[in-house]
């Protein structure tokens, strides 16, 4: 399973667009990319899921350049309740077998 | 849907004495896994289940902590006896088989907070 590697923390503002940016170099053909997101005292929500090119779905855009050793989470027009921690994970689904390793993750504040 | 439930919520115990969680997963979904999240750090696998068989427990300190799924559907994670870094919050999910490539969209209960002292 390939390794990531994302900011520990990020600053923003209310209604600025938020990127946050994970390296996966080692990132397998069949591997997909997928976001969580924590809120403190909650387990983990899945917010998106990229192959290649780029994803939209009404909570977030996922990019993935040519060479899928990176991504980019992009969060429109955040929100205080966007204060969360964000994982970023690689890895694919084999025969039912579907192992995700979290990293740290990248923990946002928005601020007002 | 109802989503993952867990219980308790809270925690709070003695060290070497024994604790259990529960979890119910979504009706429907064959995968269930425990995650241990210690604070500060992601959730860490401790083990999954494909309905009622163990897929993967790699990474569950077996002389101490134990899991079981009953019928395929509710399970209880069980750990005898506790030690102070057992603190930590434990997670239940779970997730059915896709019809399609990616991984599995995992759905996460609230977890259950434990304390060791």
């Amino acid at each position: 399973l390939a390794k990531t590697t994302q900011p520990i923390s990020m600053d923003s503002y209310e209604g600025q667009e938020v990127n946050i940016t994970c390296s996966h170099n080692n990132i397998a053909t069949n591997d997909y990319i997928t976001w969580y997101q924590q809120f403190p005292s909650q387990g983990p929500r899945f917010i998106i899921q990229g192959y290649k090119t780029k994803v939209t779905n009404e909570v977030a855009s996922l990019f993935i350049p040519a060479d899928r050793k990176s991504s980019t989470l992009s969060l429109p027009r955040v929100s205080l309740s966007d204060t969360a921690v964000y994982y970023c994970l690689v890895g694919g689904s084999s025969g039912g077998y579907n192992k995700l390793i979290f990293g740290a993750g990248t923990r946002l504040a928005v601020h007002p | 849907e109802a989503g993952v439930a867990q219980s308790p919520r809270y925690k709070i115990i003695e060290k070497r004495q024994s604790v259990a969680f529960w979890c119910n997963p979504i009706s429907g979904h064959a995968t269930l896994y425990w995650y241990q999240q210690i604070l500060g750090q992601g959730p860490k696998l401790l083990i999954q289940f494909q309905n009622n068989g163990v897929v993967d427990d790699s990474q569950l300190p077996k002389d101490r902590f134990s899991a079981e799924r009953l019928k395929g559907v509710d399970s209880t994670l069980k750990i005898q006896p506790a030690k102070l870094e057992d603190s930590a919050v434990y997670l239940c999910a779970s997730s059915r088989p896709g019809t399609s490539g990616g991984q599995e969209t995992q759905y996460f209960g609230p977890g259950t907070r434990l304390l060791v002292l």
